[in-house]
């Protein structure tokens, strides 16, 4: 089946850096989601992207759909501690599946203060 | 509104026990759906349903079993459990087909098979 290689794995940096993660597929999806869950809770929306090239930004987030819909990136500037927790791309393929989003593995992310 | 509300939170099964996980969601949402999440693999669906009376297999269906008999509720059935079972479950729901609203996530059960 489809599936999505999300990158890296995960990440450990000091506050106030930038973040960066993608995700990419040999697949094309149209529509692109960037999830945050936190520990003992589910995934969480953050952004949603719905057109080849549309970057949007939600605060500190940054998230691009990729000009050839197979791949989206992620981008979190000036890091706090609440950021902490595994971010998750998901893409939909409207070819698929009815409202099956497909997801990538996550990307853990930790925060030293 | 509670959003999608999942019970138990936490169950340990011996091998071969059966056990239902709730799902209920009050958002009037008419697609719901079952993920498992096993560490470091992502959300993998087990099984979906776009209706009342209607639910179909995901990519992982084998040893569960579903029902939609109202919009609000959609229980997961685990008949015989078995240690590959042990994992955390999520529900899920949306308004309508494809993300565009996004889905709404319950806050998982986390299930135990020894």
């Amino acid at each position: 089946g489809q599936q999505l290689n999300q990158s890296p794995q995960s990440m450990f940096i000091q506050e106030g850096e930038d973040v960066s993660m993608n995700c990419t597929s040999s697949s094309i999806f149209n529509t692109w989601l960037w999830y945050k869950q936190e520990p003992g809770e589910g995934p969480v929306l953050l952004i949603a992207l719905y057109k080849a090239g549309e970057l949007t930004s939600n605060g500190r987030l940054t998230a691009q759909f990729g000009i050839t819909r197979k791949d989206s990136f992620l981008n979190i500037s000036a890091s706090i501690p609440s950021d902490v927790g595994i971010y998750f791309c998901a893409g939909l393929n409207y070819g698929g599946s009815q409202g099956n989003l497909i997801f990538g593995k996550g990307t853990k992310l930790s925060v030293k203060p | 509104n509670a959003g999608v509300t999942q019970t138990p939170k936490f169950r340990i099964l011996k091998i071969g026990q059966s056990m239902t996980l709730q799902c209920t969601q009050d958002m009037n949402h008419n697609y719901m759906y079952w993920y498992r999440q096993d560490p470091g693999m992502g959300l993998k669906l087990i099984y979906y349903s776009v209706g009342a009376g209607i639910t179909d297999k995901g990519e992982v269906p084998n040893g569960y079993n579903v029902s939609r008999s109202t919009t609000e509720d959609f229980p997961l059935r685990l008949e015989l459990a078995a240690p590959s079972q042990t994992s955390v479950y999520f529900c899920a729901s949306s308004y309508r087909s494809g993300a565009t609203d996004g889905y709404t996530f319950g806050s998982g059960t986390r299930l135990t098979v020894v």
